[in-house]
């Protein structure tokens, strides 16, 4: 149980194009999904948390104009990278939390952007 | 966000215990957690501790807690070459994680 689910797994995009990624989980409803990002060799970073038909709440110094993010409902929460550019090249991961708080997140797969 | 620390390496040999630490600065955090990332993979919980407990042990692993320090350790025991991976720990500060840099386990054979 507790799977969370990632989509595209990898994408390559053309500078100035926008990104779309998914993130479901495929056997619990999420109360709460989250954002993190990380660079090579790099810790993850949380960007954003978002609740189920609430606008997300994003971290210092993440542009929310940038990365959209839509949690359309219980199961699926969307990330839009608007405008890319080579240095959003990352590895995009999301997670996703069942209930209240002391409720672990689980982890999906991660997307592989890569912006050209 | 909060400071998670961690040391960036670690060699065993196989058949050795592992020992992973991390310090945390947040001491409200309620749970604090072990991730294991292979790679070019997501994140996979390993276990997790709830801040009123000093120890939990789950077949080859152990944590412990100090939570005075706001130290955390992950126990490998008998570690094995498919254990080689980046562990990441978590502490949990108001339903936001904030991970540790990783430590790189090496477990040569």
């Amino acid at each position: 149980g507790a799977v969370v689910s990632q989509h595209p797994s990898w994408v390559i995009c053309k500078s100035g194009t926008s990104v779309k990624i998914e993130c479901r989980s495929l056997d619990f409803q999420a109360t709460t999904m989250f954002w993190y990002r990380q660079f090579p060799k790099q810790s993850l970073m949380l960007m954003a948390t978002s609740n189920e038909g609430s606008k997300a709440t994003y971290e210092q110094g993440v542009e929310k104009d940038k990365f959209l993010i839509n949690h359309a409902s219980l199961t699926l929460s969307t990330l839009t990278v608007t405008s890319a550019h080579p240095e959003d090249s990352s590895f995009y991961i999301c997670s996703a939390r069942p209930g209240a708080r002391g409720d672990t997140q689980y982890f999906g797969p991660g997307t592989r952007l890569t912006v050209l | 966000g909060e400071d998670v620390e961690q040391s960036l390496f670690l060699s065993v040999r196989e058949g050795d215990s592992s020992v992973i630490n991390c310090t945390y600065t947040d001491s409200s955090s309620t749970y604090l957690y072990w991730y294991k990332q292979e790679p070019g993979a997501g994140l996979q919980l390993l276990t997790y501790i709830f801040s009123n407990m000093d120890m939990k042990q789950d077949q080859r692993l152990t944590v412990l807690l100090n939570k005075k320090d706001k130290h955390l350790s992950l126990r490998i025991a008998d570690t094995q070459t498919g254990d080689s991976a980046i562990y990441f720990c978590a502490e949990d500060n108001f339903n936001k994680f904030y991970f540790g840099s990783g430590t790189k386990l090496n477990v040569k054979p």
